[in-house]
């Protein structure tokens, strides 16, 4: 697609329900990022994919946090359990990689809103 | 991932030219500058990157020290919609970015 497209824009859950949020990156870009945002606050990096390697997940902030990616396009980032604190944007950008003048500029999506009761 | 520092805030009157530092003491030599802003309640947007030289686009310049240990983004004339918090990122042109963002400079433009 033209943009990075995530569903939904808006969700509300139950605590201990568990969400997935959506993530449908640019056509041809091998790189995929998850960051969270919580209200006031900065970009928290979540989980990083680029192509067929093993994604980096060292910012996911519990195990109840997963992702993937299937076919190296569209991700899907899993909250287990949902917690009150789980509250946030959580965006999602890709980027094509290495070199050339329009490698690795990050395009972000929309966000997703999670409002956790 | 190599840091960036800018401060927290600054100020701005509208139709004024900006001039948004940030340090990066430690970039190498992979290292591209990039540029992000995030208007309120929407999704970080990219704005410019370059390596060495100076660079213009139709938002904003960026002008890179010749160490490359400091850059400098420029709003030429700012507007309210230009209030915004601008990060500063060095983003290399290897694979395997784990990509961090800073704290930013929150802009604020008044009328």
């Amino acid at each position: 697609g033209a943009g990075v497209s995530q569903s939904p824009s808006n969700k509300v859950t139950e605590k201990g329900k568990d969400v997935e949020l959506r993530c449908d990156p640019i056509s041809g870009h091998t790189a995929l990022y998850w960051y969270r945002q919580s209200l006031g606050q900065g970009l928290e990096f979540l989980i990083y994919f680029q192509g067929n390697s093993a994604p980096d997940k060292s910012g996911l902030p519990s195990d109840r946090f997963s992702a993937e990616r299937t076919g190296g396009s569209v991700s899907t980032l899993t909250i287990q359990r949902t917690q009150q604190e789980d509250s946030a944007v959580y965006l999602c950008a890709s980027s094509l990689v290495g070199g050339g003048a329009g490698a690795n500029v990050l395009t972000f999506g929309a966000g997703s809103r999670l409002t956790v009761l | 991932d190599a840091k960036t520092t800018q401060p927290n805030s600054m100020e701005s009157n509208e139709e004024e030219p900006v001039h948004l530092p940030c340090n990066h003491s430690t970039i190498s030599g992979t290292d591209y500058i990039h540029w992000y802003r995030q208007l309120p309640s929407q999704g970080p947007e990219y704005v410019i990157h370059g390596l060495t030289s100076n660079v213009n686009n139709r938002m904003a310049s960026l002008a890179i020290a010749e160490d490359r240990k400091s850059s400098t983004l420029i709003l030429h004339r700012a507007t309210l919609r230009d209030a915004a918090v601008y990060y500063c990122m060095l983003i290399s042109n290897t694979a395997g970015n784990m990509l961090t963002f800073g704290g930013g400079t929150r802009l604020m433009v008044k009328p």
